[in-house]
């Protein structure tokens, strides 16, 4: 079974730094893209950032680019997500998901990891 | 950015009926897009990817269709399952963008 689980969220100041994990299991983790996407509480989705298979490609969202960076570690099975120079509106609860085979879409998704930011 | 415009954002509905969600595109995305099914407190599940290809498991009431600009999900014969927000997604070119959203609630 496909397993993503997302971990490292919290409650964190403004201007602080978080990292997020993905532990991925169920699956060959160095055959596919992954990305990371977000849910502001009440909200829609927003993808935040994605990953190729190698790190060859990656590419974020505007409101992210800069703050933040996306990684891999194929040899652990894991994505990651480091956060810096955090913003209130980077309040969200963070999803992990796969991109599918030839670029089919996003599936499965985590059950998401929760960052607040306040102080 | 490719801009996404999903409609409607709120959509009544009865079991039983037929519903078009639509989602038009700020430029030309081919077939990459995908549909999305999202229950309150619960991860999206993918519908349908490549703007008609349903994924495996989900059921033959749903469809979609549409290529460059325009695309749409349709339901045919809804269930009470089926109440939920759906969302559109191109994932052509970075930086990927959802649609905003469509609440479909029960009439």
């Amino acid at each position: 079974e496909v397993q993503l689980v997302e971990s490292g969220g919290g409650l964190v100041q403004p201007g602080r730094s978080l990292r997020l994990s993905c532990a991925a299991s169920g699956f060959t983790f160095d055959d596919y893209a992954m990305h990371w996407v977000r849910q502001a509480p009440g909200k829609g989705l927003e993808w935040v950032s994605g990953i190729s298979w190698n790190s060859g490609s990656i590419g974020y969202a505007d409101s992210v680019k800069g703050r933040f960076t996306i990684s891999r570690d194929n040899a652990k099975n894991s994505l990651y997500l480091q956060m810096n120079s955090l913003r209130a509106e980077d309040t969200a609860l963070y999803y992990c998901a796969k991109e599918g085979v030839a670029v089919a879409g996003f599936d499965p998704w985590g059950q998401g990891t929760l960052v607040t930011v306040s102080s | 950015v490719i801009w996404m415009t999903q409609s409607p954002s709120l959509l009544s509905a009865s079991t039983g009926d037929r519903v078009i969600i639509s989602c038009r595109m700020s430029q030309g995305i081919s077939s990459y897009l995908a549909w999305y099914q999202q229950k309150p407190g619960k991860a999206p599940e993918l519908l349908i990817y490549a703007a008609s290809t349903l994924q495996s498991g989900v059921p033959s009431r749903f469809s979609g269709s549409g290529s460059g600009t325009d695309f749409t999900l349709t339901i045919s014969c809804l269930q009470s399952e089926d109440f939920a927000t759906y969302y559109c997604q191109q994932y052509y070119s970075f930086p990927y963008t959802f649609g905003q959203g469509t609440k479909l609630e029960i009439k």
